[in-house]
């Protein structure tokens, strides 16, 4: 299947810093991806869909301020955690979709602030 | 908005027997049902999907069923082995294209030796 990076794979973090996450699409043109967030022992919770050139539509209840999201290129969407607290602490994956319905998922990115 | 269940939370089984994962669904417009398998730390990884014109789909030891009438669709793994411990999420989705996925709250597998 297509390969989706993620880097970094973690991090970890000082309160009121930010921390911005890389998701590519390896071998294909990614379209629009999919960032979510994923706490311990649950179910992924989609936070946002980013489409190539245009600004990402949030999920209800996702800050859009905190979570800046940009797709500048069909390769490329990167997820910024703004001024991060340690109830930002989470395991971050993205999605990439190049217009067909199945999507590949990235690595994941363990964030840790402190 | 589509709503997905996913049943059991937790999975048990010996090496060698058959595990079954089920999963239902709300929106009866929703015709894509992807399976993925979750190991700790990673992302998750696609094993096996169907879509609405079809009840079943096989991939080795891995096969999915769907019943559009009565909206569950399940996985089914045979010959089970230490490795196919994970967590395992459902998901459907509607439309074509880049559509969002509504995700079933996960089971987690674990194959005893």
């Amino acid at each position: 299947g297509a390969v989706v990076s993620q880097h970094p794979s973690w991090v970890i973090c000082k309160s009121g810093t930010s921390v911005k996450i890389e998701c590519r699409s390896l071998d294909f043109q990614a379209t629009t991806m999919f960032w979510y967030r994923q706490f311990p022992k649950q179910s992924l919770m989609l936070m946002a869909t980013s489409n190539e050139g245009s600004k990402a539509t949030y999920e209800q209840g996702v800050e859009k301020d905190k979570f800046l999201i940009n797709h500048a290129s069909l390769t490329l969407s990167t997820l910024t955690v703004t001024s991060a607290h340690p109830e930002d602490s989470s395991f971050y994956i993205c999605s990439a979709t190049g217009g067909v319905t199945e999507a590949f998922f990235g690595q994941g990115t363990r964030l840790t602030v402190v | 908005g589509e709503n997905v269940e996913q049943h059991p939370s937790t999975l048990s089984v010996q090496e060698g027997d058959s595990a079954v994962i089920k999963c239902t669904y709300s929106d009866s417009a929703s015709n894509y049902f992807p399976w993925y398998k979750q190991e700790l730390g990673k992302g998750p990884q696609l094993i096996i999907d169907i879509r609405s014109n079809v009840g079943e789909k096989k991939d080795q030891r891995i096969a999915v069923t769907l019943n559009k009438t009565a909206k569950h669709f399940s996985l089914h793994i045979t010959e089970t082995q230490p490795e196919d411990s994970a967590v395992y999420f459902c998901a459907a989705m509607r439309g074509q294209g880049a559509q969002k996925l509504v995700f079933g709250q996960g089971t987690r597998l674990t194959i005893n030796p």
